[in-house]
């Protein structure tokens, strides 16, 4: 069965640095959202993203954030300069243009950690 | 604004007895509504969704959830909890833009 895949699982990185966060989702899907789930608390929504541009984004998503699809599988979260408070599970999402467009499929997420 | 809540956010259970997961919604317009698990270390896995249709809706691992506009509520359900259904669990309503707004979680921990 098809999934969707994130890497790294585990990215531990000093603040102030650039992460990147890398999701290969399902091969047919053209939305694709990020979210992220702070230890203990909901998962919550910061992006969408279809037809090479944003669709949607949450008050999270500053200008700290950006996403891209630099070729024809991968889709990545880049946060430009961490901060403590950036530490949480990260998960990518896709979902396929059809009927089931409301269905998305979520990879098993990356977690982050700033120290 | 959407809203999801979830009332619970521990549940204990013996295996083997029923299992009801409480989720109430707020949403202007026919809600589609989703039930998510999440086992230690792995990501959310999609249990069932509701768009429309019979309001009683059935997914994978026995488990079912039925959808009472009256109430706003979709909660989950299991007649049969096994051990391996110890994991957290996420009800979530789709919002118009296309994002997912989730419920705060709960923690299903199964005793023997």
């Amino acid at each position: 069965e098809p999934e969707v895949t994130q890497t790294p699982s585990h990215q531990v990185t000093q603040m102030g640095q650039e992460v990147i966060l890398r999701c290969v989702p399902i091969s047919n899907h053209l939305y694709f959202y990020w979210y992220r789930q702070i230890l203990g608390q909901k998962v919550e929504f910061l992006v969408s993203f279809y037809n090479n541009e944003i669709s949607e984004k949450s008050e999270i998503f500053d200008d700290q954030f950006s996403v891209e699809r630099p070729d024809g599988s991968n889709f990545t979260l880049k946060i430009r300069s961490t901060k403590l408070e950036d530490s949480a599970m990260y998960f990518c999402a896709s979902s396929e243009v059809s009927g089931n467009s409301y269905e998305q499929y979520f990879g098993p997420g990356t977690r982050l950690t700033v120290t | 604004a959407q809203s999801v809540t979830q009332p619970d956010i521990h549940i204990t259970v013996s295996e083997g007895a029923s299992l009801e997961l409480r989720c109430n919604y707020s949403y202007g317009a026919t809600p589609y509504l989703f039930w998510y698990v999440q086992s230690p270390g792995q990501g959310l896995q999609l249990l069932l969704k509701y768009f429309s249709g019979d309001t009683l809706v059935q997914g994978i691992k026995g488990f079912e959830a039925e959808f009472k506009r009256s109430q706003s509520s979709f909660n989950l359900r299991k007649p049969s909890v096994h051990w391996s259904d110890a994991a957290e669990y996420f009800c979530a309503v789709w919002n118009q833009g296309g994002k997912l707004i989730f419920g705060q979680g709960t923690e299903l921990s199964v005793k023997p």
